[in-house]
């Protein structure tokens, strides 16, 4: 079964520094990836999806962006954080299925603190 | 924007106690419903994933039932247990090439 790797854990960065979470999955190949961020109050916001190498699908505007370099693995950045920008995030992997049906796997999540 | 709704946002129930949430989801151009549970540091990890009207799936004590017509679906747990305490998300797919949308999730402690 598929492992989702997920760093870092924990992130304190000041406003304006840049941003990059990394996830990498095993297990699996040719996964649809996911980058979903969880606000205080709020439920699991998708941010990005990648069905492919260099597919990236944005679902809301922001100052984030994501990357798909390799096959397994899916990164998450900025060049200048918002205050805003503090939750917690969530990589996920879904396999061999639709985008609505497959089940998702989690990583075990990076928490930001943006000051 | 799909309108996916939790209720209720969070329940103390005793040891033993059985409970039981819903997840309500749009009625029009339905494909999935996924429930998960998300234990305090831990990952999310999926539950069921249902797909059929009137489908009824159970694993353990948890089972959970889908009414895709009038666009709801309930998680039950008998005899809750203290290791059952964690937030429970749903989350609808719609049809055609569209990802999950996830509710605000139910939050359950269970006291022993």
């Amino acid at each position: 079964s598929q492992t989702i790797h997920q760093w870092p854990a924990t992130l304190v960065q000041p406003v304006g520094s840049p941003l990059s979470l990394e996830c990498t999955v095993e297990g699996t190949s040719n996964p649809n990836l996911y980058w979903y961020r969880q606000a205080a109050g709020r439920g699991l916001q998708l941010l990005f999806y990648s069905v492919g190498i260099g597919q990236i699908s944005s679902e809301v505007p922001q100052n984030l962006s994501a990357s798909r370099p390799q096959d397994r693995q899916f990164i998450l950045s900025s060049k200048k954080l918002l205050l805003s920008d503090s939750g917690f995030y969530l990589c996920a992997c879904q396999v061999g299925q639709g985008l609505g049906t497959g089940e998702l796997f989690f990583g075990e999540g990076s928490r930001l603190t943006v000051l | 924007i799909l309108n996916v709704e939790q209720s209720p946002q969070s329940l103390h129930v005793q040891e033993g106690d059985s409970t039981n949430f819903t997840c309500s989801f749009p009625s029009s151009n339905f494909y999935a419903l996924h429930w998960y549970r998300w234990e305090t540091a831990k990952s999310p990890e999926a539950l069921f994933v249902m797909t059929l009207n009137g489908d009824e799936k159970k694993k353990g004590r948890i089972s959970a039932t889908l009414n895709t017509k009038e666009g709801y679906s309930y998680l039950y747990i008998k005899g809750s247990q203290p290791e059952d305490s964690a937030t429970y998300l749903c989350a609808f797919g719609g049809s055609g090439y569209s990802t999950l949308t996830f509710g605000k999730g139910t939050m359950l402690l269970v006291s022993p």
